[in-house]
């Protein structure tokens, strides 16, 4: 199976910083890596697929790069409506494998 | 894109059977995966199954033998208290692999006594 780690687990940041989140899989999952943006009582917003495509609509100040097994999701300049908790997700081998997330708040 | 819909989440006993159901709008197996992803309360996500062209299946050791999916529902059978959470139906927009998705909003399932 490959596992997903995660890092930080949380982090607190200010409106307007750069944040950046990191993702490294146990082996090799290409491209296929999936960031998720989740709310509390909400369901998770899809925010990246193939590790650097946005998803319509989701705003450019999100990004995302990476392949194999290092990834990352930068958010470049922190929005009041970004604090939530955050997900990487491989979709390249089943078992499909999500990372532990990772908690985003305002310092 | 179309919607994604999942209902029949329950209080159920341990041991009992349920059977979630998933209306996506527009689907179409050849071009689809449909996965289906639980998250404990408090907890993370946790991937459950995956359908790739209406027939190929795919299960978390967890509910191995235990849940079945079918391009419209997820089977719980011998559900037990660790199978608390809500079950999300999310259907892709490609055959395999990482492209657009569409989440449902999801529903709780919680197993108790």
């Amino acid at each position: 199976d490959i596992q997903m780690t995660q890092s930080p687990s949380s982090l607190s940041a200010s409106v307007g910083d750069r944040v950046t989140i990191t993702c490294r899989a146990s082996q090799s999952v290409m491209k296929y890596l999936n960031w998720y943006q989740q709310k509390p009582g909400k369901a998770p917003n899809l925010l990246i697929y193939a590790a650097s495509t946005l998803q319509n609509g989701v705003p450019s100040r999100f990004s995302g790069s990476g392949s194999e097994t290092d990834f990352t999701l930068t958010i470049s300049s922190l929005q009041p409506e970004d604090f939530a908790t955050y997900f990487c997700h491989q979709t390249y081998s089943p078992p499909l494998t999500f990372g532990g997330g990772t908690k985003v708040e305002i310092k | 894109e179309g919607q994604v819909v999942e209902s029949g989440g329950a209080l159920i006993q341990p041991g009992g059977s349920l059977r979630l159901s998933c209306a996506a709008s527009g689907l179409t197996v050849s071009r689809n995966y449909i996965k289906w992803v639980r998250q404990p309360p408090g907890k993370g996500l946790e991937w459950v199954s995956v359908l790739y062209g209406g027939s190929r299946t795919y299960y978390a050791d967890s509910v191995q033998g235990r849940f079945t999916t079918s391009t419209l529902y997820l089977q719980m059978n011998r559900l037990r208290g660790d199978d608390t959470a809500v079950y999300y139906c999310v259907r892709a927009s490609c055959s395999g692999g990482s492209c657009p998705e569409q989440w449902g909003q999801g529903t709780l399932v919680t197993v108790s006594s």
